[in-house]
């Protein structure tokens, strides 16, 4: 199967300070990328859906001026935590997908990065 | 599995059994679902997936149920064994840009 690749897999950072996390697709190009946030024993949320080179889209109650995220290239997405405090401390996870084809292709998850805030 | 607070619901198999996850799905509209399995820190791994124009789908060792008329979804492991110990999600495409909706988790342990 195709492989996305999350860097770096695990970051602690101060808090009020900014972290960058790229979500890289390895042998496809990727239209369609998505990030997701999961705390322990919790199932992933949707944050945001990104599409190369346009505007990302967040999903209702996430913050786009703290999680932003840029799709500037078909094998690269990145999201910055901006401002980071313990309470963004979480499983941060990356998907992708090609195109836009209904009928099962399926999205090709990245490894996640585990994201503490001291 | 539902979701109760911050306690993912687990189910105990022992070595060797079958293993019954099930899910509740929530949107009518979706067309494609995917059972995911996930271990300890890392991210999802796709198990096996079902269109909605299908009931049943089999892979190794691993069966998917549909049953649209109460939206239910099922993940059926055959003959489970200590590497299958891992949280198993069922996700919902909401979407035609692949828009994914996650179930709770079921925690799936694996006895000897």
């Amino acid at each position: 199967g195709a492989v996305v690749s999350q860097h770096p897999s695990r970051v602690i950072c101060k808090s009020g300070t900014s972290v960058k996390i790229e979500c890289r697709s390895l042998d496809f190009q990727a239209t369609t990328m998505f990030w997701y946030r999961q705390f322990p024993k919790q199932s992933l949320m949707l944050m945001a859906t990104s599409n190369e080179g346009s505007k990302a889209t967040y999903e209702q109650g996430v913050e786009k001026d703290k999680f932003l995220i840029n799709h500037a290239s078909l094998t690269l997405s990145t999201l910055t935590v901006t401002s980071a405090h313990p309470e963004d401390s979480s499983f941060y996870i990356c998907s992708a997908r090609v195109g836009r084809v209904r009928g099962g292709t399926e999205a090709f998850f990245g490894q996640g990065t585990r994201l503490t805030v001291v | 599995g539902e979701s109760v607070g911050l306690h993912l619901p687990t189910l105990s198999v022992q070595e060797g059994d079958n293993s019954i996850i099930n899910c509740a799905y929530s949107n009518s509209a979706s067309d494609y679902f995917i059972w995911y399995k996930q271990e300890s820190g890392k991210g999802p791994q796709f198990i096996i997936d079902i269109r909605s124009n299908m009931d049943k789908r089999q892979g190794q060792r691993v069966t998917v149920l549909l049953n649209k008329t109460v939206k239910h979804l099922s993940l059926q492991i055959a003959a489970t064994q200590p590497g299958d110990s891992a949280v198993y999600f069922c996700a919902e495409r909401t979407d035609s840009w692949g828009k994914l909706q996650f179930g709770a988790g079921t925690q799936v342990v694996v006895t000897p």
